[in-house]
């Protein structure tokens, strides 16, 4: 079992340009959560997706910011237009059913420059 | 809106002492509690879960008490090891939105050979 994989583990974006960070959760698991981490703060909820469904985007930016979970294929956390604000480590986690333990990722670093 | 609270922020012990963290949390309708240990530019490994249902969880030398009256849980580490040098968080799943860990700010452990 590969765990939940996160590519990739380091990303450099100019400002303005677009970031793709992608999530393949845990086999046989149904529910992804991406969690954001600024420098010197702590885990901060974003979004909460089932296949091909957003249950709860209430932590995301409401611009700049989507997340998408296909029915085939890794999980997508996209930001357009980043800004140096934007530079943190995201993580991805995966659980089987919502109130089940949360397994995550190692992250994707994003420094924006 | 549920918060975590972790004491202390930072310690330092030297190798071989028991050792207790402390996670506190405001709004006592968790469905369950999880700590995780993370190491520098590293993802979250996690440690023990507990369900709402349970008072305590034990992995090796950890071991974790949730008490939802009060509003409060433990880690308990026996006979620190400098590998065990960490941040430690704990994160309780809310139930109202079943949705999203509410994640402390971490105590950071350093055991001293």
């Amino acid at each position: 079992n590969a765990g939940v994989m996160q590519n990739p583990r380091h990303l450099v974006r100019r400002r303005g340009q677009e970031a793709r960070l992608r999530c393949s959760p845990m086999k046989g698991h149904s529910h992804v959560y991406w969690y954001r981490q600024l420098p010197e703060e702590g885990l901060k909820f974003m979004v909460y997706l089932q296949k091909e469904n957003i249950i709860d985007e209430s932590g995301m930016p409401k611009e700049r910011f989507s997340a998408e979970f296909p029915k085939e294929g890794p999980s997508i956390l996209r930001i357009q237009q980043v800004v140096r604000g934007d530079s943190a480590a995201y993580f991805c986690a995966s659980s089987p059913v919502w109130t089940y333990g949360y397994t995550f990722g190692s992250g994707t670093r994003l420094t924006v420059v | 809106k549920q918060e975590v609270t972790q004491i202390p922020a930072a310690l330092s012990v030297p190798e071989g002492e028991n050792l207790v963290l402390n996670c506190s949390f405001t709004d006592s309708a968790i469905y369950n509690l999880q700590w995780f240990r993370q190491d520098p530019g590293k993802g979250l490994t996690s440690l023990l879960l507990i369900q709402s249902s349970q008072r305590e969880q034990t992995s090796g030398r950890l071991n974790a008490s949730l008490d939802k009256s009060s509003g409060r849980s433990t880690l308990y580490i026996a006979a620190s090891q400098p590998g065990d040098s960490a941040t430690y968080l704990c994160a309780g799943l809310e139930e109202t939105s079943g949705s999203r860990l509410t994640f402390g700010e971490g105590t950071q452990l350093t055991v001293n050979p």
